[in-house]
């Protein structure tokens, strides 16, 4: 079973604050992805990454990047948290071969 | 332009009865993939179903189908015997293009079912 974690389920912080959401993927998948989730937005795109140190911007990158050192493991910034990034903020995995992205269990961040 | 259209914001359904969730979609392009996630209260995009543009047969996995109906553009979630476990939000959401990374998502319907 593919099996993509997610550094934490709840996190509150403080406007302002530097934030790293830490993923981690154990199949060996090229390709991870950072979504958020909003109440009647549904999810949007915001980074994703083919292969190590390779980045594109999704939908809506602003106020946020992205560093992928290693292979598993691909973390979501946010530089100087605001207000208005407290959202549900979803990790996947994708393998080159197939369609399918597998989703981490989500963490729900409050920025205060 | 919407790309993904689900119309049923709520669904109530009785247990062991079957359900279909309606997704349709808007693409020029010959080639792309629907899918189909569950997401419970808990918070987390389970997946439950794919279909390919090119596939000649409805998938199927488990109490899951997907009718795929090309031509109007509608790629449906069937569930057949519902049960109580059922509950939750379901997006549909599509890969354009051969290579495509990115997912569009559906606003989703959240499902409910009655025992």
């Amino acid at each position: 079973d593919v099996k993509v974690t997610q550094s934490s389920r709840y996190l509150v912080k403080r406007t302002g604050e530097k934030v790293f959401l830490e993923c981690v993927q154990d199949m060996d998948h090229e390709n991870m992805f950072w979504y958020r989730q909003d109440p009647g937005l549904g999810l949007r795109l915001i980074y994703f990454s083919y292969d190590v140190k390779m980045k594109e911007k999704g939908d809506i990158p602003e106020g946020y990047s992205v560093s992928r050192e290693k292979k598993e493991r691909f973390s979501l910034i946010l530089e100087s948290a605001s207000t208005n990034q407290t959202s549900m903020y979803l990790c996947a995995s994708r393998s080159g071969s197939t369609d399918t992205q597998y989703f981490g269990p989500g963490t729900r961040l409050t920025v205060l | 332009a919407q790309k993904i259209t689900q119309t049923q914001p709520g669904m109530f359904v009785q247990e062991k009865e079957a359900v279909t969730l309606d997704c349709t979609y808007d693409t020029s392009d010959p080639s792309y993939g629907l899918f189909w996630y569950k997401q419970p209260s808990s918070g987390e995009m389970i997946f439950l179903i794919y279909q390919g543009s090119y596939d000649q047969q409805n998938a199927t996995e488990g109490r899951y189908s997907l009718n795929f109906q090309k031509a109007r553009k509608s790629a449906n979630l069937v569930i057949s015997a519902s049960q109580l476990g059922d509950s939750a939000m379901y997006f549909c959401a599509m890969r354009e293009g051969e290579g495509a990374q990115k997912l569009v998502f559906g606003q989703g319907t959240r499902l409910t079912i009655n025992p």
